[in-house]
């Protein structure tokens, strides 16, 4: 099994959808948790981390389920500038810092 | 600041030929990564140091692959010699353990681009 699964996508939503991406990971002693979003030829950006409690920014909605082990990000409303890669990322460090990436969900937001 | 700083960007080169990718990470920062990237294996951590001390080198492909990192504000990574299936995007990153107990995200470079034919 892998450290960090993710479903490859394609998902193609039309503008306005609202869309969802799981990510499972096998640490269950994993410390933080990110999404990263990867737009074509450059390099990943933090698009948010994820907090035990769940949290929010504007459109985006990431929850974490330490039980299942397993992060969700949900996309209200997508727009075109959206579309992107969508990188789960689980720092598994137990005593520093080892982020290891999700193979990414690919998405695109359709006019 | 101005980010995790990379080069070349872009870097293509013969087979058997020596290469050498560079990374400035973010001032503070105590973590360094290289990363590599391919439409196959996707992002893989190659090796990340600590307060410039190798920690980790597990996901170094070979010992083709070596990483320095002699001070705070610079990192290398060589391949020698370079083969075809080395051609991926190569990415440094960045982070800090001080803002939380639990570190904060990685910051990554614009990454090299590296074509060996």
């Amino acid at each position: 099994r892998k450290e960090v699964e993710q479903d490859p996508g394609p998902f193609n939503v039309p503008e306005g959808a609202t869309v969802a991406f799981n990510c499972t990971y096998s640490n269950s002693a994993s410390q933080s948790f990110f999404w990263y979003r990867q737009d074509c030829r450059k390099e990943p950006k933090l698009l948010m981390s994820v907090y035990s409690s769940g949290n929010e920014d504007g459109r985006f909605t990431a929850q974490l389920n330490r039980a299942s082990q397993y992060i969700s990000l949900l996309i209200r409303d997508s727009k075109l500038s959206d579309s992107a890669t969508y990188l789960c990322v689980v720092n598994m460090g137990n005593y520093g810092q080892n982020f290891v990436f999700g193979p990414g969900t690919r998405l695109s937001v359709l006019p | 600041d101005a980010g995790v700083i990379q080069s070349p960007r872009h870097e293509v080169t013969e087979m058997g030929q020596e290469v050498t990718l560079r990374c400035k990470p973010i001032s503070g920062h105590d973590y360094l990564f290289w990363y590599r990237q391919t439409m196959m294996r996707g992002l893989e951590l190659l090796i990340y140091f600590n307060n410039n001390v190798p920690i980790d080198d597990s996901g170094m492909p070979e010992d083709r692959f070596s990483a320095k990192m002699p001070n705070a504000s610079f990192s290398t990574l060589k391949i020698q010699p370079s083969e075809p299936r080395d051609s991926a995007v190569y990415f440094c990153a960045s982070s800090s353990s001080e803002a939380s107990g639990l570190g904060t995200e990685a910051f990554f470079g614009q990454g090299t681009r590296l074509t060996v034919v």
